[in-house]
């Protein structure tokens, strides 16, 4: 099985332009698709990307993402970046098992 | 769109089993092409696949977890079910119904609290 790994926290300033990363431990990250979701506190997680760079409707054009098979990570971007976007972001993918996998999770803070 | 409401006991005793149900509305548990799985969160932690279940009965789970997890449908209710046994402490933690593609989940319950304590 492989690990995703997310940096524990992130913070920027309101208006400016953030990317959080999920980096694969073994295995492409081109191999399985990457989904990301948003958690505000108190609340369960939303999807805010799907199948690698896919936005949900209703989703801002302010959220992308994409992979670097480089780096072997994907990547949540989020532009124009508002107070409302302060939140957890997880990543997700699965194995060749069809099992699951979560980040750990990166806390945004917009200040 | 599809909604998804848990419900269950809020307080497990160790050692026994815990056991939860989420009602699905907005589509029908047996319409092909949707996973529907359950998935927790440790107070104040990250997020942990338990398993889902296919319409056709078809599941997978955590291999961490497979021993002692059980996750069916029930398409007369339009339901699915979570049994989790041996219960822990360590076992505490909000549970999430989810449902979507084979690759990861795209609608989530509110999430229901369960305490394992006697």
């Amino acid at each position: 099985n492989f690990m995703l790994t997310q940096p524990h926290s992130v913070s920027e300033s309101p208006g400016k332009t953030v990317t959080i990363s999920c980096t694969r431990s073994s295995g492409s990250i081109a191999s399985n698709y990457v989904q990301w979701y948003q958690q505000r506190p108190g609340s369960s997680p939303t999807t805010v990307i799907y199948e690698d760079n896919q936005r949900p409707s209703g989703v801002p054009d302010r959220f992308s993402g994409s992979i670097d098979s480089s780096s072997n990570s994907a990547s949540l971007t989020i532009s124009g970046l508002k107070t409302e976007d302060e939140a957890d972001y997880y990543c997700q993918s699965y194995d060749s098992s069809n099992h699951w996998v979560f980040g750990g999770g990166t806390k945004l803070t917009v200040l | 769109q599809v909604q998804l409401q848990e419900s269950g006991p809020g307080l497990v005793k160790p050692s026994q089993t815990l056991s939860l149900t989420c009602t699905v509305s907005g589509g029908s548990i047996s319409s092909g092409g949707y996973y529907w799985s359950w998935i927790r969160q440790h107070p104040g932690k990250g997020l942990e696949w338990i398993g889902y279940i296919y319409y056709s009965g078809s599941t997978y789970y955590n291999p961490s977890l497979k021993s002692r997890v059980t996750i069916s449908v029930d398409t007369s209710k339009n339901q699915f079910s979570l049994k989790l046994s041996s219960v822990t402490a360590a076992d505490t933690a909000v549970y999430y119904c989810a449902s979507g593609a084979a690759a990861g989940p795209d609608y989530w319950g509110q999430g229901t609290l369960v305490t394992v304590s006697s």
